[in-house]
């Protein structure tokens, strides 16, 4: 059966640091890759997406950036964390339908 | 522009009583809806989904109602429980137009069901 892991957690980290999360999925084969942040009181917003290595989309300017430098790995990365990047971070897999299955999330907190 | 809107942001019911929730979009292009089960500090998990081309979805204590011309959704809850208390995403895609899956989500709607 796939399983989806994230990690850390929880994360609390000062502005100006910089962050790297990482996501894998297992008992899957080239996975849509997705990377999502609910913000205290919101919905959740696509940040990226992925359809294949190498392959990333950004739906929203921002401080942050993603990679998938391998078919099940997708990583969110900042160079220098803002106090507005503080939320709930979710990577997700689909297959190609509209069903999506989310990792158990990041608390990050810019302090 | 929120595409997807979920206008309350919470709702309270009794055990045992209907839980309604309800959705509106403004894409008339979506032609698939979701609905994901969100617990604090967990991900957001699938409840129930609709095509465009059905009026109704049912599974089990769970029924999505869809109205296109509304462009208006709902999901039932019957017979509501203590363990239905949890934030419901309402989500649409466009669905087949790209090799992805574009999924976009509403605000949410707190559920508490009081026992």
């Amino acid at each position: 059966s796939q399983t989806i892991h994230q990690w850390p957690a929880t994360l609390v980290q000062p502005v100006g640091s910089p962050l790297s999360l990482e996501c894998t999925v297992e008992g899957t084969s080239n996975p849509n890759l997705y990377w999502y942040r609910q913000a205290a009181g919101r919905g959740l917003q696509l940040l990226f997406y992925s359809v294949g290595i190498g392959q990333i989309s950004s739906e929203v300017p921002q401080n942050l950036s993603a990679s998938r430098p391998q078919d099940r790995q997708f990583i969110l990365s900042s160079k220098k964390l803002l106090l507005s990047d503080s939320g709930f971070y979710l990577c997700a897999w689909g297959t190609g339908t509209e069903k999506l299955f989310f990792g158990s999330g990041t608390q990050l907190s810019v302090l | 522009d929120q595409q997807v809107k979920q206008n309350s942001p919470s709702l309270s019911v009794q055990e045992g009583r209907i839980s309604i929730l309800n959705c509106d979009y403004t894409n008339s292009m979506f032609d698939y809806f979701l609905w994901y089960k969100k617990y604090p500090a967990e991900g957001p998990t699938f409840l129930i989904s609709i095509s465009s081309i059905k009026d109704k979805n049912e599974d089990g204590r769970f029924t999505v109602f869809l109205n296109k011309s509304a462009k208006h959704l709902s999901l039932h809850i019957v017979p509501s429980q203590p363990g239905d208390s949890a934030v419901y995403f309402c989500a649409a895609s466009e669905g087949g137009k790209t090799s992805y899956d574009k999924v976009i989500f509403g605000p949410g709607t707190s559920l508490s069901v009081i026992p």
